[in-house]
């Protein structure tokens, strides 16, 4: 079974701190992507990436930036919190590298609840 | 853009009923189609994936139909329940492996 973790479940900060969320895949999956999912809005994409060291911004980029250094793990960072990235975080993997196909699927993370006070 | 959109927001239901929950999308280039369900405070379950080229997946108690040529998408569950209350999200694969999912349907089972 594919497993995608996640470091915290929940998460407090204060406005202005940097924030870290991690996640690691263990099937050696070579995309990996983070969301954020907020009542009547959905899931969006902040970021993903096809492989180490690459990374592609995603349709709410504003405020996140993100790390790949190694092949199963995906860092998500804030880099100075605020009260409107209040959220609940869910991070994803899947297999083929970039490629358009038709049978891959997402695998997702149990999601980090993060509160900006 | 792509976007997905599910109706009902929101579903109530005795158990036992069968019951219908509807996706559609606006750009038919799509490569495939999955449904996804996810309990309270939790991550996504995959449930089931329909290729483009394919008109509909099973699995136990769970159909799903798609019609590519019209947007749609359907996810059939016979004799629901309790256990079924979720929320189940509809999601579009474009090129990239992307998804662009739909605001879901929440879903209650009443025993």
């Amino acid at each position: 079974d594919v497993k995608v973790t996640q470091s915290s479940r929940y998460l407090v900060k204060r406005t202005g701190e940097k924030v870290f969320l991690e996640c690691v895949q263990d099937m050696d999956h070579e995309n990996m992507f983070w969301y954020r999912q907020d009542p009547g809005l959905g899931l969006r994409l902040i970021y993903f990436s096809y492989d180490v060291k690459m990374k592609e911004k995603g349709d709410i980029p504003e405020g996140y930036s993100v790390s790949r250094e190694k092949k199963e793990r995906f860092s998500l960072i804030l880099e100075s919190a605020s009260t409107n990235q209040t959220s609940m975080y869910l991070c994803a993997s899947s297999l083929l590298r970039g490629a358009t196909t038709s049978t891959d699927t997402q695998y997702f993370g149990p999601g980090t609840r993060l509160t900006v006070l | 853009k792509q976007e997905v959109t599910q109706i009902p927001a929101a579903l109530s239901v005795p158990e036992g009923e069968n019951l219908v929950l509807n996706c559609s999308f606006t750009d038919s280039a799509i490569y495939n189609l999955q449904w996804f369900r996810q309990d309270p405070g939790k991550g996504l379950t995959s449930l089931l994936l329909i290729q483009s080229s394919q008109r509909e997946q099973t699995s136990g108690r769970l159909n799903a139909s798609l019609d590519k040529s019209s947007g749609r998408s359907t996810l059939y569950i016979a004799a629901s329940q309790p256990g079924d209350s979720a929320t189940y999200l509809c999601a579009v694969s474009n090129a990239g492996n992307m998804l662009t999912f739909g605001g879901g349907t929440r879903l209650m089972v009443k025993p």
